[in-house]
């Protein structure tokens, strides 16, 4: 009965190195949302995944982010050239489908901090 | 674009009592879904309670209960019996019934005091 699994649970790495942020939903969830979380702050919507469709890209911030999935399961949050203003929590979501009451089950973050 | 405001950045309460918490949003449809979350100190977002903006009556779990005012676009959280376990961040959030993503107002922080 796992929930939605993130790693690693914090990292930090040096301005201008790429890093890479993944997250395993609940198994049976067709649906993967990403999220970011700055410092005392709500959270910001960044892509979404839904079956094999064609993401949702709407939030990314800039070309230096970007995301997969792979066969429908996990997810990849793929960060490049590291700025300062990326430090944040990236919270990745799931649910069981696309319909918008169901609930999304989040996962417990990773912490990124850029030195 | 839809905006979610929660007007009320810290709030205490004290064990055993009964605290309301704020939170309106701006929105031209006329169906779309409200959630309330709460995030402890873990990180992890947990689902308190949902209404769908087409039923009139007030959602309610437990101990935790909305009054949703679709008029006047507010839809504020009741936590009775306050536990200690309840101190955390609240955040309010929106979904569209024609978008993918949740609107979440900036949160609440609410403190219990045993």
């Amino acid at each position: 009965g796992a929930g939605v699994s993130q790693s690693p649970s914090n990292k930090v790495t040096e301005k201008g190195k790429d890093v890479e942020l993944r997250c395993d939903p609940i198994s049976g969830h067709t649906a993967l949302y990403w999220y970011r979380q700055s410092l005392g702050q709500g959270l910001e919507f960044l892509i979404y995944f839904q079956g094999n469709s064609a993401p949702d890209k709407s939030g990314l911030p800039s070309d230096r982010f970007s995301a997969e999935r792979t066969g429908g399961s996990v997810s990849t949050l793929t960060i490049q050239r590291t700025q300062q203003e990326d430090s944040a929590v990236y919270l990745c979501a799931s649910s069981t489908g696309a319909a918008q009451y169901q609930p999304q089950h989040f996962g417990d973050g990773t912490r990124l901090s850029i030195l | 674009a839809q905006t979610v405001t929660q007007s009320q950045p810290e709030m205490s309460v004290q064990e055993a009592e009964t605290v309301t918490l704020s939170c309106t949003y701006d929105t031209s449809e006329s169906d779309y879904y409200l959630f309330w979350y709460k995030q402890p100190p873990s990180r992890q977002m947990i689902l308190v309670i949902r209404q769908e903006a087409y039923k009139q009556q007030n959602a309610t779990e437990n101990r935790f209960s909305v009054n949703f005012q679709k008029a006047a676009k507010s839809f504020s959280l009741k936590i009775s019996d306050s536990q200690l376990g309840d101190a955390a961040m609240y955040f309010c959030a929106y979904r569209s019934v024609y978008g993918n993503k949740l609107v979440f107002g900036a949160g609440t922080i609410l403190r219990v005091k045993s």
